[in-house]
């Protein structure tokens, strides 16, 4: 069974940063490329970034380009979202999700809350 | 980017009943299309991929069809389980985007 758990979520002040991460598990992780979709209260979804089977390759909107920094390891079957300079608007329900092209499996989400 | 108008952005229907729900690309995307259900709470799951084709596990009452920009999800016989809120997604070129929503009650 394919599970994804997220973590790291929490209130961090604007400007500060924080790191989630996703455990994954009942699937070769390494053979997927991977994705962090976000989910602002009472709001649509939006994609936040996707990574490479390899890492080598990353994508971004040009709302977070430059602030978060998708990254992976195959061997501890993870993933991650460092996001610096957080904003108010970057408040939202962070959820890692495995991307064979469309996303096909999700994790329960991770609250973020940036408010001071 | 690609523009995702989605619509209605929200529907009232019977048990029973028959629902439509479409997906309009600002450019074609090549039925590069899928369709999420998120329930209230829950995160989004997946039910239809490359347009028509439907998810593992999901119910045969789903289905999807369309091409170039023109994308529509239909429910057959609507039961209680689906009230939720369905959202498009194209992912024929980054950044990948989302349709706003459509949120489905019963009558």
């Amino acid at each position: 069974e394919v599970q994804l758990v997220e973590s790291g979520g929490g209130l961090v002040q604007p400007g500060r940063s924080l790191k989630l991460s996703c455990a994954a598990s009942g699937f070769t992780f390494s053979n997927y490329y991977m994705a962090w979709v976000r989910q602002a209260p009472k709001k649509g979804l939006e994609w936040v970034a996707t990574i490479s089977t390899s890492g080598s390759r990353t994508y971004y909107p040009d709302s977070v380009k430059g602030r978060f920094t998708i990254s992976r390891d195959n061997a501890k079957s993870s993933l991650y979202l460092q996001m610096n300079s957080l904003k108010s608007e970057d408040t939202a329900t962070y959820y890692c999700a495995r991307q064979p092209y469309y996303f096909d499996y999700w994790g329960q989400g991770v609250m973020v809350t940036v408010s001071s | 980017d690609i523009r995702m108008t989605q619509s209605p952005a929200s529907l009232s229907a019977s048990l029973g009943e028959t629902v439509n729900i479409e997906c309009l690309a600002s450019e074609d995307i090549y039925s590069d299309l899928a369709w999420y259900q998120q329930k209230p709470g829950k995160s989004p799951q997946l039910l239809i991929y490359n347009a028509n084709s439907l998810q593992n596990g999901v119910p045969s009452r789903f289905s999807g069809s369309g091409s170039g920009t023109q994308y529509s999800l239909k429910i057959n016989s609507l039961q209680s389980e689906d009230v939720a809120t369905y959202f498009c997604q194209q992912y024929n070129n980054y950044p990948y985007t989302f349709g706003a929503g459509t949120k489905l009650e019963l009558k």
